[in-house]
């Protein structure tokens, strides 16, 4: 079955630099979900979009944007890197259901590096 | 706000035994989900079991099954029959039951160590 898909899977910048993370949701998944894991952390939720509209905000630092395409996939733009920003990036998706419990699916995640 | 909280930062069992990993929550709303994922090392997040605050019966998968307590705000998660292929992070997670775009709220996970 097809997963979500990130890419790049790595990237290593330098600080104050800006990165941009894209997400490939599962095929008829209409949200996208995106979270931070700093290193022994648990996942942070930055923000969310439901049929390309922001859904759910969470703790999305201002220097971040992102948003979602009309083919359903995401970018997370992250601008002025700075060293506490180095973690996992997950893109999740989740589509109508069964039960409309809209089941998050996570993808193998991007794994930034702020030097 | 809503809180979840693992008290257990790690754990270890006996291959082939049992094991029951604790999770309490805090929230004032009266629906919504609650899941357990697992991250093995390869930090991949795997959604191992699932359950609606609003349905009474325990929530099963194979070799995995929860003690769910509304009242207490318990959601327990039991691996029975622990295989080498356990071993990972494993996080509970809560979410709105309206908020089917919301994020979810992790607790800060624990860690299971499975002795060969």
């Amino acid at each position: 079955a097809a997963g979500v898909i990130q890419s790049p899977r790595h990237l290593i910048k330098e600080k104050r630099e800006t990165a941009t993370l894209k997400c490939y949701p599962i095929p008829r998944h209409d949200t996208v979900y995106w979270y931070q894991q700093g290193p022994g952390q648990d996942p942070q939720f930055l923000i969310s979009f439901y049929e390309k509209m922001q859904s759910d905000k969470g703790s999305i630092p201002d220097r971040f944007s992102a948003q979602q395409f009309s083919d359903y996939h995401s970018e997370l733009n992250m601008s002025s890197l700075e060293l506490g920003d180095s973690a996992l990036y997950f893109c999740a998706s989740s589509g109508p259901g069964l039960a409309g419990v809209r089941e998050q699916f996570f993808g193998p995640g991007t794994r930034l590096t702020v030097l | 706000a809503q809180t979840v909280t693992q008290s257990q930062p790690e754990m270890s069992v006996q291959e082939a035994e049992t094991v029951t990993l604790s999770c309490t929550y805090d929230t004032s709303e009266s629906d919504y989900y609650l899941f357990w994922y697992k991250q093995p090392p390869s930090r991949q997040m795997i959604l191992v079991i699932r359950q609606e605050a609003y349905k009474q019966q325990n929530a099963t998968e194979n070799r995995f099954s929860v003690n769910f307590q509304k009242a207490a705000k318990s959601f327990s998660l039991k691996i029975s029959d622990s295989q080498l292929g356990d071993a990972a992070m494993y996080f509970c997670a809560y979410r709105s039951f309206g908020g089917g775009a919301d994020g979810l709220t992790f607790g800060k996970g624990t860690h299971l160590i499975i002795q060969p």
